[in-house]
């Protein structure tokens, strides 16, 4: 099994849509959670953090956290072609600070 | 604060030659983790230094290494380059503050070997 692992799209969603990323992990001592945007030919940017269970808004995102299902999810509001990107969902373990496991991505495509 | 800073942002080198890579963190910043990019494996992690200790160290050939200075910058090497080994290299900085501490990356090398 993975460490982390995420819907495989690619996701297709209208402009002002919502779209929904979803990743599991599969160390139940991870204790951070981070949702990286990557465009193409650039190198990932942090969108949101998220260490407690429950929900975390920034504008138009939302990320989601059940650390018992050990599943955090990435909500788009209101989607723009602008947000057209792989989104990447990273893992911190308990054991290994410094390290990040990342997800394959999933690509993302907002069309007008 | 300037972000992250990666030289050279493009490299071409030959098999059996060797590449260092450079990375300039966040002021203040005393973790850097190295990660390689391919679209066959995706992100892979490389090392990560903390204070000019490797504090954590992935799953990659000994002709991988690095190494972090006084003031925090790092450098990786490659040696005996592979055809295998042309990726996007990304390095990332931490305030190294523990399990919420925050990794930014940096724009990235990209290397061909041919």
């Amino acid at each position: 099994q993975k460490e982390v692992e995420q819907n495989s799209g690619p996701l297709s969603v209208p402009e002002g849509a919502i779209a929904s990323l979803n990743c599991t992990y599969s160390d139940r001592g991870s204790q951070s959670f981070f949702w990286y945007r990557q465009y193409s030919g650039k190198s990932p940017e942090l969108i949101m953090s998220i260490y407690s269970n429950g929900d975390k808004e920034d504008g138009r995102f939302t990320a989601q956290l059940n650390k018992a299902s050990q599943y955090v999810s990435l909500l788009i509001r209101d989607s723009q072609p602008s947000d057209s990107a792989t989104y990447l969902c990273a893992v911190v373990r308990g054991s290994t600070l410094g390290r990040l496991y990342f997800g394959r991505g999933t690509q993302l495509t907002v069309w007008p | 604060k300037a972000g992250v800073t990666q030289t050279p942002r493009y490299l071409i080198k030959t098999r059996g030659q060797q590449v260092t890579l450079s990375c300039s963190p966040i002021s203040g910043h005393r973790s850097v983790s190295w990660y390689q990019q391919t679209p066959g494996q995706g992100l892979q992690f490389l090392f990560e230094y903390f204070s000019e200790t490797q504090r954590n160290k992935g799953n990659f050939p000994g002709r991988f290494s690095g190494r972090q200075f006084s003031n925090s910058r790092s450098e990786m090497n490659v040696s005996t380059l592979e055809l295998g080994d042309s990726a996007l290299y990304l390095c990332a900085s931490a305030d190294g503050g523990g399990l919420q501490e925050t990794q930014y990356f940096g724009p990235g090398t990209r290397l061909l070997v041919l």
